[in-house]
């Protein structure tokens, strides 16, 4: 099956700095998303974006489907980004494979 | 939050009993998951539903059954719940008519003893 790694796998950064995170997968895949789970378990969407790039506010995500890789950027980063972070991928069918995750701190 | 609801939220039970977890959503979505996330393992999938009665095995099925009578309704049962079956357990769901974004619930903690 298709496999998905992330790196780095532990990030801590001061608040206000920048941050990108990388998804690599594979194979091809039909789709990609990006979660933070918070402090609270909770997993919450960030970006659907199997090609292209998005922005969203302090966060944008840019996929390369042809090169397989995927990167989440966070900019002036704040304590309320500190969590992990999830790839998702789905390659044929609608079953998503996830990556380990990046765990980032953010101290104040 | 795609209008995903788990109930319950914490559940502590004995080995040897069984357990029913259910997923409730509000929208209509085509295809439902459930997943298990364990401390060095990531989330991995249970089983997943791809309509009313169609259901399929994921990467870590043994020991659970799920079924899927309506289409806001997902049940993940435990028939003789296990400590290795202690976990969070994720429902999600995707599949509207604009995009397959998958979407999760709060989940749920069970603890077997």
């Amino acid at each position: 099956g298709i496999q998905v790694e992330q790196s780095p796998p532990d990030l801590i950064l001061q608040e206000g700095a920048n941050s990108t995170l990388r998804c690599n997968f594979s194979d091809s895949v039909n789709n990609l998303q990006w979660f933070h789970q918070n402090p609270w378990g909770q997993l919450i969407n960030l970006f659907y974006i199997p090609s292209g790039t998005k922005q969203n506010g302090r966060l944008s995500a840019t996929t390369v489907a042809t090169e397989r890789y995927s990167l989440l950027y966070i900019s002036s980063s704040q304590t309320t980004d500190s969590g992990v972070y999830f790839c998702a991928v789905v390659r044929g069918g609608q079953n998503f494979v996830f990556g380990p995750g990046t765990r980032l701190s953010v101290l104040p | 939050d795609a209008g995903i609801t788990q109930s319950p939220r914490h559940k502590v039970t004995e080995t040897g009993t069984p357990v029913t977890l259910r997923c409730h959503q509000t929208e209509n979505h085509r295809y439902m998951y459930w997943y298990r996330q364990d401390p060095g393992h990531g989330l991995r999938l249970i089983h997943y539903s791809y309509g009313v009665k169609d259901t399929d095995k994921g990467e870590v099925s043994d020991g659970y059954s799920v079924s899927r009578s309506k289409t806001e309704d997902f049940l993940l049962t435990l028939e003789s719940a296990t400590s290795s079956q202690t976990s969070v357990y994720f429902c999600a769901v995707s599949g509207t008519d604009e995009t397959y974004e998958q979407y999760f619930g709060p989940g749920t903690r069970l603890t077997v003893t």
